[in-house]
């Protein structure tokens, strides 16, 4: 089973800042890799799939990048609704589907 | 716009039943593929089934292969999750999802959800 794990697991960051959250697969999942967004009591939010394309409506200062087992998403500058868990998730080597465990980014 | 929206959620005992469905609406159902995905309160998200466009493949990790069964109505534009033998591990939050391509299983429309609670 590909094992995602995300780091950090908190990122505290000033609103206005950048945040970079990252996601590494123990095996290649080439770039068939996604990532969400959730707030509490809300469902995930698709923000990026194949790596770096941006889903429907995600604001451009949502970016990711890498390939292989390295993956990176940015926030360019964090607005107040940007503060929420983020997963990651492969799909490349599938059944399972795999999620990264997630990383909380929290205001500083 | 593409909805998604779940039901049958609710208290079971251990060992019991529990049938959930997910009406969708908004796009061509009949084209996608479906996610079940689940989240255990304080938890992430764990991948729990996945059906094809057309209900002839089904996909289940180990956690649940054997005790969870997915179907689907293209008819009705609807999806079910059967699920027996609950375990108190099976508490979550239980999310249906759109898949993303025919070819890709990520997923870009999520329900809002529907609890599951497996307590004696």
């Amino acid at each position: 089973e590909m094992v995602m794990t995300q780091s950090p697991v908190t990122l505290s960051v000033s609103p206005g800042e950048r945040a970079t959250l990252y996601c590494r697969a123990s095996q290649s999942v080439s770039s068939d890799l996604a990532w969400y967004q959730q707030k509490p009591g809300r469902a995930p939010r698709l923000l990026i799939y194949g790596a770096s394309t941006r889903a429907t409506g995600i604001p451009a200062r949502f970016s990711g990048s890498g390939s292989g087992t390295e993956f990176t998403l940015t926030i360019s500058s964090l607005q107040s609704e940007d503060f929420a868990v983020y997963f990651c998730q492969q799909y490349h080597n599938w059944p399972p589907i795999t999620f990264g465990q997630g990383t909380r980014l929290e205001i500083k | 716009q593409v909805q998604l929206v779940e039901s049958g959620g609710g208290v079971v005992q251990p060992g019991m039943s529990l049938r959930l469905s997910c009406a969708a609406s908004g796009f061509t159902f009949s084209y996608y593929g479906m996610n079940w995905v689940r989240q255990a309160p304080g938890k992430g998200l764990e991948w729990v089934a996945l059906i094809s466009y057309d209900g002839n493949n089904k996909y289940y990790p180990d956690s649940v292969k054997g005790r969870f069964t997915v179907s689907r109505d293209n008819t009705k534009n609807t999806m079910d999750l059967q699920m027996v033998s609950l375990r108190a591990e099976d508490t979550a939050v239980y999310y249906c999802a759109k898949r993303g391509t025919r070819s890709d299983p990520y997923s870009d429309y999520w329900g809002q959800g529907t609890q599951v609670t497996v307590s004696p």
